[in-house]
């Protein structure tokens, strides 16, 4: 079956660094992708890999590595507005979405 | 430049009625997303529409149904609805060959 893990919770102090880390199998690779979720809203689009490496887009980076079926994001300079989830996404062999549970990011003062 | 619509916003209903919700993709996109997100759960697929066709399905029954029209918007059918089906109703819409989907603000679907 297809099967994306991330941690279900994680906290973190206002103005730190945080890694949130994906760990996929599924039926193909096409791409992943994370985005974000305030509580109550749509999930918003934050990254997209295809290719081994980081990927970099100001305070937020995406790592991925295919071979190992693993991504991470990594959140800088955290403010108390990056709290919300964090949902991983891959793209199958059939073009769909599978997606993760998501990771429930605290941040403290 | 809008974004991606939905409507209603919120829905109750009572079990064995049917629901319809309705999307507008955001302007230049062809394709529409359908997606049922539990609470504390991500989205689950649900089918993908593209030049007015079904073009994939996700493991849902055929009691979820749907359509997507010439320019572009798209209706989600429910019928015979469950208490299961009480869930945020998400629809995404993208460019038939671009990385990402977006999603507009979702319909929060309560059957009692």
């Amino acid at each position: 079956g297809q099967n994306i893990d991330q941690p279900t919770e994680m906290t973190a102090t206002e103005g730190a660094i945080v890694q949130i880390n994906c760990t996929y199998q599924t039926s193909g690779f096409n791409g992943l992708f994370w985005y974000q979720q305030h509580a109550g809203e749509a999930p918003t689009f934050l990254s997209y890999n295809v290719l081994d490496g980081l990927e970099e887009k100001g305070r937020f980076s995406s790592f991925l590595s295919r071979s190992k079926g693993y991504s991470y994001l990594l959140l800088k300079e955290l403010q108390m507005k990056d709290s919300a989830s964090y949902l991983c996404a891959v793209r199958d062999s059939n073009y769909q979405l599978i997606w993760g549970a998501g990771t429930k990011l605290i941040i403290k003062p | 430049d809008a974004g991606v619509t939905q409507s209603p916003t919120h829905l109750i209903k009572t079990r064995g009625q049917q629901v319809t919700l309705r999307c507008s993709p955001k302007s230049g996109h062809d394709t529409v997303s359908w997606y049922q997100q539990a609470l504390g759960q991500g989205p689950q697929f649900i089918f993908q529409y593209y030049e007015e066709e079904e073009r994939q399905r996700g493991n849902f029954p055929d009691r979820f149904s749907g359509h997507q029209f010439p320019n572009y918007s798209s209706e989600l059918n429910v019928n015979a609805l469950l208490l299961g089906d009480s869930a945020l109703y998400l629809c995404a819409s993208s460019l038939a060959s671009a990385q990402a989907q977006y999603f507009g603000p979702g319909t929060r679907l309560t059957v009692t």
